[in-house]
């Protein structure tokens, strides 16, 4: 595996379950980060990890949970979500802060029923 | 204000023409500017970054960028069908963040 990668590419889920999203940075880099892609809307930014520790959590709604064990890893923990929250999660790295050129992994599309 | 601002097209080029594509943004302390293409349906791809005022190069591929100004654009050469996408800008400011724009929608016309 090169890049970044995520799993599952697409995912449905009913507003009362709990599922989880993966992303693996094959980089080297140290800092990983969770966007939001909406229709006519600019990327979100969503959560931040540098080395390991969240530095950045942009308001967030804390039915959106992040866990990031170690430099590679990034999950997105997802409970009682939301039809608005229906969009393109996209995982992205970067080799440390956000100066750095991010790459982008292919994205989840969630589809919250 | 919007803190990084492209017009939304869609900018529609003849193949072989230059496709010119422009960003303005709104924190001057910004050090850090990336162009990136999306494909309908896919994540965006990185395809030129700059850090200095003046142009910047790669193959068909010439970034400007004006901090006077606030001001960074994208001009592709040589456009082709290939080439159509949205085009995002992203500016990482003072605070280490990057911030996108809504991203200019270009199609290239046989």
């Amino acid at each position: 595996e090169t890049g970044v990668t995520q799993t599952p590419r697409h995912l449905v889920m009913g507003m009362t379950n709990k599922k989880s999203l993966k992303c693996e940075q094959h980089l080297g880099h140290n800092a990983m980060y969770w966007y939001k892609q909406s229709a006519k809307k600019p990327l979100e930014l969503m959560f931040v990890y540098n080395f390991k520790e969240q530095t950045e959590n942009n308001s967030v709604p804390s039915r959106f949970s992040p866990e990031c064990p170690n430099s590679s890893h990034l999950f997105l923990h997802l409970h009682t979500l939301q039809p608005e929250d229906s969009a393109l999660y996209l995982c992205a790295s970067s080799l440390a802060g956000g100066r750095d050129e991010q790459y982008f992994g292919p994205g989840t599309r969630l589809t919250v029923t | 204000q919007k803190e990084v601002e492209q017009n939304s097209g869609p900018l529609s080029v003849p193949e072989g023409a230059i496709a010119s594509l422009n960003c303005t943004y709104s924190d001057r302390g910004s050090q850090s500017f990336f162009w990136y293409r999306q494909y309908s349906g896919k994540s965006p791809e990185l395809i030129m970054s700059i850090y200095s005022n003046g142009d910047k190069e790669d193959g068909r591929f010439t970034a400007q960028l004006n901090k006077a100004s606030q001001y960074v654009s994208l001009l592709i050469r040589d456009s082709q069908p290939s080439d159509s996408a949205t085009y995002l800008c992203a500016v990482a400011t003072n605070t280490d963040k990057l911030i996108f724009g809504t991203g200019t929608r270009l199609q290239v016309f046989p």
